[in-house]
């Protein structure tokens, strides 16, 4: 059972673009939603992350939007850079648990 | 900055042999954790470790493998008899206190069981 489902697999985006990723969730106990950078032999970063109290956060130029009624929350990379280039990762958790279920990522490129 | 280190950065073992995956967490944080992810795959949470014993395990966990706190310091995954689709990356993560639910990763063993 795929606990949070993310799109597309991968993205190609022109510098100075936006970069849009999706993930939809399932389970309503799912309470905190992070997204994780990683780059290439490296382990996932925090970059930011949401509770469904609100319907955006933004940090810099990552902000995140977040639908509780349609269970979906998306990343989106303002003014894309050729360094956003990685693979990114959505998550939830529960309340009370301690493990993150992640999306399968997203390969972003973004062409200089 | 802190950060969450993990040693070594490649183990490559035969089918059968066992293995021990070292960490070290950031310093006064509470919670452990071991993830891996399979080349490609997604990253799969595998166990995590609180007041010196195991809080959650997945399915993956099975009795092959097991997790210690054997110093104040390291967090060690063993494998005990390592199979082919044993071989993925193995992370690390750590978290300060309960209420906190920022987990951060280690940058990673890369198991290749041959």
């Amino acid at each position: 059972q795929q606990q949070v489902k993310q799109s597309p697999q991968s993205l190609i985006v022109q510098k100075g673009g936006i970069s849009i990723i999706n993930c939809a969730y399932e389970n309503t106990a799912f309470d905190y939603f992070p997204w994780y950078q990683q780059f290439p032999g490296k382990g996932p970063a925090l970059l930011i992350a949401i509770r469904p109290d609100v319907s955006e956060k933004k940090e810099g130029r990552f902000t995140i939007s977040f639908n509780k009624s349609a269970k979906q929350f998306s990343l989106h990379i303002m003014d894309s850079q050729p360094g956003d280039s990685a693979t990114y990762f959505c998550a939830a958790s529960k309340a009370g648990a301690n493990n993150l279920f992640f999306g399968t990522g997203t390969r972003l490129t973004v062409i200089p | 900055e802190p950060e969450v280190t993990q040693t070594p950065s490649h183990q490559v073992t035969q089918m059968g042999q066992e293995v021990i995956l070292r960490c070290v967490p950031i310093s006064n944080h509470l919670y452990f954790y071991w993830y891996r992810q399979i080349l490609g795959q997604k990253v799969e949470f595998l166990v995590s470790f609180y007041n010196n014993e195991i809080s959650e395990k997945s399915e993956i966990f099975d009795d092959q493998f097991s997790v210690e706190r054997p110093d104040g310091s390291n967090f060690t995954l063993k494998i005990r008899s390592t199979k082919l689709e044993d071989s993925a990356m193995y992370f690390c993560a750590s978290k300060p206190r309960t209420g906190e639910r920022e987990q951060y990763f280690g940058p990673g063993t890369r198991l290749t069981v041959t």
